[in-house]
């Protein structure tokens, strides 16, 4: 059974300040990596992706991957209230190379921004 | 990013009633598309993968009697809660991969809350 693995939380960090949300999944042969945003009562949103080992920057939001460690994490810069929300990791069950490939998540980090 | 749109995004009904639920791709076509239920603060559920022009694939533990899964076209797809129960109250999310972007990246819509009285 391929696992995804996040700590639940609550992370509280002070605004203005870097939160680093982790993830762990089991499957050495996974390719593709998902961070998204769920608000209290919305449906998850896309905030990033990343494919190679490495950073990968998209304004405050960098995602970082180290396939040999199984591991992968999303760097918020300057935190702000407004990131407060549940942040799911994401990976295909068949390693993102069909359309059809269900996504498993892990359970979530609850994201705490206090002022 | 690309678009799902969700119809209705909350309903109220009676016990015992039918529910339709539609998903639709706005800005790409999509072969696949997939249904999750949430229940207050828990995590996602998947509960069927919707195939176009052919069965969806649930998973287990989920009724497929229960829940009707219909993908007529490559931007359609819908859920009926049939015989609906105060049970089946929660919070039902569809999503779609774009066909031509590999990866497996999924697109969410905005969800449908159900109330089941």
């Amino acid at each position: 059974q391929k696992e995804v693995e996040q700590n639940s939380g609550p992370l509280s960090v002070p605004e203005g300040a870097i939160a680093s949300l982790n993830c762990t999944y089991s499957d050495r042969g996974s390719q593709s990596f998902f961070w998204y945003r769920q608000y209290s009562g919305k449906s998850p949103e896309l905030i990033m992706s990343i494919y190679s080992n490495g950073d990968k920057e998209d304004g405050r939001f960098t995602a970082q991957l180290n396939k040999a460690s199984q591991y992968v994490s999303l760097l918020i810069r300057d935190s702000q209230p407004s990131d407060s929300a549940t942040y799911l990791c994401a990976v295909p069950s068949e390693g993102g190379y069909s359309s059809a490939s269900k996504i498993i998540f892990g359970s979530g980090t609850r994201l705490s921004i206090r002022p | 990013g690309a678009v799902v749109s969700q119809h209705p995004s909350w309903v109220i009904c009676k016990s015992g009633t039918s529910v339709k639920i539609e998903c639709r791709s706005l800005d790409f076509q999509a072969t696949t598309m997939f249904w999750y239920r949430q229940f207050p603060k828990q995590s996602l559920m998947l509960m069927a993968t919707s195939n176009e022009g052919s069965k969806a694939t649930y998973e287990q533990g989920v009724e497929k009697d229960k829940f009707l899964i219909n993908h007529a076209s490559l931007t359609l797809s819908t859920l009926t809660v049939t015989s609906a129960h105060p049970e089946d109250s929660s919070f039902y999310i569809c999503s779609a991969n774009r066909d031509r972007l590999i990866r497996g990246t999924q697109y969410f819509g905005p969800g449908t809350r159900l109330l089941v009285l």
